[in-house]
């Protein structure tokens, strides 16, 4: 059902950058603010990034968002070992009315 | 600090109804959105739905037709009943609060696999 669109994977080295997309539409990421989730093996699910680009507290400052139009990026600067994990953004669609959330990226760090 | 624990059974035969419990502490239900979520393993997330704490719901459509979310105040707890399961319906089950009906899914339950076999 996943109809915002996410890299299966990617990858880094300790201390890049590293950039996770997000694709959806009108309905989706260009009428409501996105939601970054980060999942360490084994765990639930954890808030990243909220409103758009909003840091929960706890949560360093290393992880960034933006959006623009109906796309939105989550940004991992300083990889980290412990950052390997699967990622998911998520939006509310208005046409759909429920919570969307993208396929999710496993991010590898090599 | 809020905490979601969800409980049930661990197994469901096909064409059985799947129902999970999950309990609220450390703080008030009254205000927001309580919210199912499933993984099936080793894929993605999938938004089952929510109640209201007033009682209004929202399914997704995919499954609007085998969904009942409901929720007991006095208890501080909400439920999933999902009907006619087959092994589709095979999915770790988290429970997780919104604090309004778009916003972002915080916290979250530890999650309950849920596995449909005979």
């Amino acid at each position: 059902q996943s109809v915002l669109t996410q890299p299966p994977s990617a990858s880094g080295t300790p201390g890049q950058r590293v950039t996770i997309s997000c694709s959806g539409s009108r309905s989706n990421i260009g009428s409501n603010t996105v939601n970054w989730y980060q999942q360490l093996p084994g765990t639930a699910p954890k808030v990243l990034i909220y409103s758009n680009n909003q840091r929960p507290s706890g949560v360093p400052d290393r992880f960034s968002a933006s959006k623009s139009g109906t796309s939105a990026s989550l940004v991992i600067s300083g990889l980290q070992s412990a950052d390997e994990a699967d990622y998911y953004c998520a939006a509310w669609d208005d046409s759909l009315v429920i919570v969307l959330f993208g396929g999710g990226t496993k991010l590898t760090v090599l | 600090q809020v905490q979601l624990q969800e409980s049930g059974p661990g197994l469901v035969k096909p064409s059985e109804t799947l129902s999970l419990t999950c309990s609220v502490s450390g703080g008030s239900i009254s205000g927001f959105w309580w919210t199912w979520i499933r993984q099936p393993p080793g894929k993605g997330l999938e938004w089952i739905g929510y109640v209201y704490y007033s009682g209004g719901t929202s399914y997704n459509p995919s499954l609007k037709s085998r969904i009942t979310i409901a929720i007991d105040t006095s208890k501080t707890q909400f439920s999933l009943r999902l009907s006619s399961v087959t092994a589709a319906d095979t999915a770790v089950y988290y429970c997780a609060r919104q604090e309004y009906s778009s916003g972002p899914v915080d916290p979250w339950g530890r999650g309950t696999l849920v596995t449909v076999s005979s």
